[in-house]
């Protein structure tokens, strides 16, 4: 069974930092692109950023782009953003989720990040 | 490319066929998935490249549509289809609808 399970969420201040984490487990976690995907409170949702197999190509949209960065670790099972110059609208459950072709077919439970001072 | 999905609120009764719409402002050809988001959980897919439902999803769910104009099709609601349904495009970009919330009468 697929299992995605997001970590690292929490309140933090405008301009600061924050890593999320998402742990896989029931599937070979290196044969698979991985995304996050967030939702701002009682909004829609938005796709925040891709990462290769091998970590070696990443996308974003604009929203993000250079603030904020996915990574993976293989032999961790494991998938990371790193979100920088974070903004109050940057506030959002974030969902790991894991893509089949280019659609989201698998998704952990969220984590939320607040951005507040 | 951006979607939008109609209506905003749906309400109907058990048992009724429900359809959903979601427009592109330009050809997705096909590519095209739809989603349910129940209160407080994760978005789950529903459908993907259209009308390919996705293993373990009821077969009264269904998908159509071609160019810019998509559709999702409840051929008799359940009370648990009580959701928040999206839209998603992957042809250019990848972008979310608003959402059409349901809900039972």
């Amino acid at each position: 069974e697929v299992q995605l399970v997001e970590s690292g969420g929490g309140l933090v201040q405008p301009g600061r930092s924050l890593k999320l984490s998402c742990a896989a487990s029931g599937f070979t976690f290196s044969n698979y692109y991985m995304a996050w995907v967030r939702q701002a409170p009682k909004k829609g949702l938005e796709w925040v950023a891709t990462i290769s197999t091998s970590g070696s190509r990443t996308y974003y949209p604009d929203s993000v782009k250079g603030r904020f960065t996915i990574s993976r670790d293989n032999a961790k099972s494991s998938l990371y953003l790193q979100m920088n110059s974070l903004k109050s609208e940057d506030t959002a459950t974030y969902y790991c989720a894991r893509p089949s072709y280019n659609w989201f077919a698998y998704w952990g439970q969220g984590t939320l990040v607040t951005v507040s001072s | 490319i951006q979607l939008t999905q109609s209506p905003s609120l749906l309400s109907a009764s058990v048992g009724d066929r429900v359809t959903l719409s979601c427009k592109g402002s330009q050809n997705i050809n096909n590519y095209l998935a739809w989603y349910q988001q129940k209160l407080g959980e994760a978005p789950k897919l529903l459908i993907y490249k259209t009308n390919s439902l996705q293993t373990g999803i009821p077969s009264r769910f269904s998908g159509s549509g071609s160019g810019t104009d998509y559709t999702l099709t409840i051929s008799s609601l359940h009370s648990e289809d009580l959701a928040t349904y999206y839209c998603y495009q992957y042809n250019n970009g990848l972008t979310f609808g608003s959402g059409t919330k349901l809900e039972i009468k």
